[in-house]
């Protein structure tokens, strides 16, 4: 069964210093997303894309925060300048459609990359 | 605008005894809803998902949950807990492109 893969497991990175997350989507999928969930509160949305371009970002994903599709497999999240804040699970999703077909909204989630900032 | 309330942050239940986890929802149009599960150090796992087909919802593992608009609910179920269902879940409403998840309501199963 496809599924939603998310490179690195872990990253520890000293504050100020730029990383970036990786994820590759399900290969048919054309929206993709990624969400963060600070340890012990609730999963936020933080930006959508599609058709290289941002959908929908929250206020969260201020320009310290950036997002790409380099390729045809891989979206990444890029954080330029991190901050102990920025510590927190990061999942990658993607789906097929979205908007009006309600029932394929489903979106289906990586496993996560954990970010600890020092 | 769209928002989630999970009314429980915490329910404990004996093995065997029903499950109950409550979320009413908050949507300007036709929502999608979805309820899942978060096992500790784990990703996301979907459990069921309502998408305007029927009101009751089968998921996995035994679980399902009603859509009822007029209360605006959709409250998650399970007839016999079982020692791996403590997990953290989450009930989600999508309109268009993203999901609103709630805040979590942390199961706890007790032998």
């Amino acid at each position: 069964e496809p599924e939603v893969t998310q490179t690195p497991s872990h990253q520890v990175t000293q504050m100020g210093q730029e990383v970036i997350l990786r994820c590759v989507p399900i290969s048919n999928h054309l929206y993709f997303y990624w969400y963060r969930q600070i340890l012990g509160q609730k999963v936020e949305f933080l930006v959508s894309f599609y058709n290289n371009e941002i959908s929908e970002k929250s206020e969260i994903f201020d320009d310290q925060f950036s997002v790409e599709r380099p390729d045809g497999s891989n979206f990444t999240l890029k954080i330029r300048s991190t901050k102990l804040e920025d510590s927190a699970m990061y999942f990658c999703a993607s789906t097929r459609l979205a908007g009006a077909l309600s029932s394929y909204n489903e979106q289906f989630f990586g496993p996560g990359t954990r970010l600890t900032v020092l | 605008a769209q928002s989630v309330t999970q009314l429980d942050s915490h329910v404990s239940v004996s093995e065997g005894t029903p499950v109950l986890l409550r979320c009413n929802y908050s949507s300007s149009y036709s929502p999608s809803l979805f309820w899942y599960v978060q096992h500790p150090n784990k990703g996301l796992q979907l459990l069921l998902k309502y998408t305007s087909a029927a009101t009751l919802v089968k998921g996995i593992n035994g679980f399902e949950a009603e859509f009822k608009k007029s209360e605006t609910s959709f409250h998650l179920t399970k007839p016999s807990a079982h020692m791996s269902d403590a997990a953290e879940y989450f009930c989600v409403v999508s309109e268009t492109y993203k999901y609103i998840f709630g805040t979590g309501t942390r199961l706890k199963v007790l032998a």
